[in-house]
């Protein structure tokens, strides 16, 4: 069965800083992987998504995640993180091909915050 | 217009209390689905409606009824909740659920803020 670990529970980063979040998935087959931000109260917003080919992936924001195999990790990057960007932090992983698009598997989440 | 309309934004009920969550989409998406998400939890997929059948139910008790009547409009019916039960309902869709393309996205809803007392 898919699971995924986000090992960091919260972090505080200062505006300006470099951010980097940690995501550890367990899958069999090659892992369909997603990075969604939470505002409190709100929905999902995804921020970016693996499915195959560009181990590196960009999405919006500014931010970014390298798929590594090796690893079985999807951690999500940005260089310069500005105040607007604490929120709520999920990765997900999906089934395999040929099942179903929204049936995703969350970690617990990690709090971003950020210091002025 | 690309966003999925959830109403109520918050609901106080009653354990005797019927309700109704409603959510709307105009994408023309096939897949609709009703997540619940507890207090500083992930979401947990609960039910998965494809082309306005009912594929996937996350063996979610029965006093949680769900409905899609049209391909734009998803409801979930609440009767005899539980405080337990308290959270936030988030509604997403797809274009479709069982061929994955590297366009495909799931679109959530800002949820229902759910409060049984």
């Amino acid at each position: 069965a898919q699971s995924v670990t986000q090992p960091d529970i919260h972090i505080t980063v200062s505006e300006g800083a470099s951010l980097e979040l940690r995501c550890n998935y367990s899958y069999g087959a090659t892992p369909y992987l997603f990075w969604y931000v939470q505002s409190p109260g709100q929905g999902l917003q995804l921020l970016l998504k693996y499915f195959s080919g560009d181990t590196l992936v960009q999405g919006i924001k500014g931010f970014e995640a390298e798929f590594k195999r090796s690893q079985s990790s999807f951690n999500l990057r940005k260089p310069s993180v500005h105040w607007s960007d604490a929120a709520e932090y999920f990765c997900a992983v999906g089934a395999s091909r040929g099942s179903t698009l929204g049936r995703l598997y969350f970690g617990r989440g990690t709090q971003l915050t950020v210091w002025p | 217009d690309t966003e999925v309309t959830q109403t109520p934004k918050h609901l106080v009920m009653g354990m005797t209390n019927k309700k109704s969550l409603k959510c709307e989409q105009h994408m023309g998406h096939r897949a609709m689905y009703w997540y619940k998400q507890k207090a500083k939890k992930p979401p947990e997929l609960m039910f998965v409606y494809s082309y306005e059948k009912l594929s996937i139910n996350e063996s979610v008790p029965s006093r949680f009824s769900p409905e899609c009547p049209n391909s734009s409009l998803l409801n979930l019916h609440l009767h005899a909740l539980q405080p337990e039960d308290s959270a936030l309902y988030l509604c997403a869709s797809s274009h479709k659920t069982g061929v994955r393309q590297k366009n495909e996205k799931l679109f959530f809803g800002s949820g229902t803020q759910l409060s049984v007392l």
